[in-house]
């Protein structure tokens, strides 16, 4: 079991529907990440959380809302996305945000159609 | 902003030899960290190594070295004794110390080994 374990792997879904990417980190950390990775672009950062609070997000629109009910748990939701919103979706965490070294997951591979 | 550079889209090398990945990064601060990430087909980032902006001396991981040239602002990743599950993508990325503190990445460089 890797430290960052996210859900589901893959998805697929339509213009108009709704559905949430989890992620779970079992390392005891207290900083969580979104990031986006597109085909042929530098990994975006999305949002950032720092003790269950959030301390970052860069102009991310609001179709994408994310959710840090614990320390352990962040989540994704995804709203009317658009498919330019197709990408590799990363979580990852830190003991701290800022901290010199972030786990990363496996992502979640998201298409929509 | 910070910005980081990788102009090598891809690489390919011969296992068991050596390899260079190049990253340039532009920035007007002093102190900052500077990492490279590997990205399997597995697709988890993995942190390869780790060099601190103040410390000239370049840092080292088993085979993985890097080449910090703070003036010219170049952080290189060699790979010596190239092995098959070395092939990945390999991030180059930076971190501010102050302030917004997020990783900026490069655009990647796709690593093959050749058996």
């Amino acid at each position: 079991e890797t430290g960052v374990t996210q859900t589901p792997r893959h998805l697929v879904m339509g213009m108009t529907n709704k559905k949430s990417l989890k992620c779970e980190q079992h390392l005891g950390h207290n900083a969580m990440y979104w990031y986006k990775q597109s085909a042929k672009k530098p990994l975006e950062l999305m949002f950032v959380y720092s003790l269950e609070e959030r301390v970052e997000n860069n102009s991310v629109p609001s179709r994408f809302s994310p959710e840090c009910p614990n320390s352990s748990h962040l989540f994704l939701h995804l709203h009317t996305l658009q498919p330019e919103d197709s990408a590799l979706y990363l979580c990852a965490s830190s003991q701290g945000y800022g901290a010199t070294e972030a786990f990363f997951g496996q992502g979640t591979r998201l298409t929509v159609v | 902003a910070q910005t980081v550079t990788q102009s090598q889209p891809e690489m390919s090398v011969q296992e068991a030899e050596t390899v260079t990945l190049s990253c340039t990064y532009d920035t007007s601060e002093s102190d900052y960290y500077l990492f490279w990430y590997k990205q399997p087909p597995s697709r988890q980032m993995i942190l390869v190594i780790r060099q601190e902006a103040y410390k000239q001396q370049n840092a080292t991981e088993n085979r993985f070295s890097v080449n910090f040239q703070k003036a010219a602002k170049s952080f290189s990743l060699k790979i010596s004794d190239s092995q098959l599950g070395d092939a990945a993508m390999y991030f180059c990325a930076y971190r501010s110390i102050q302030g917004a503190q997020k990783l900026v990445f490069g655009q990647g460089t796709r690593l093959t080994i050749n058996p």
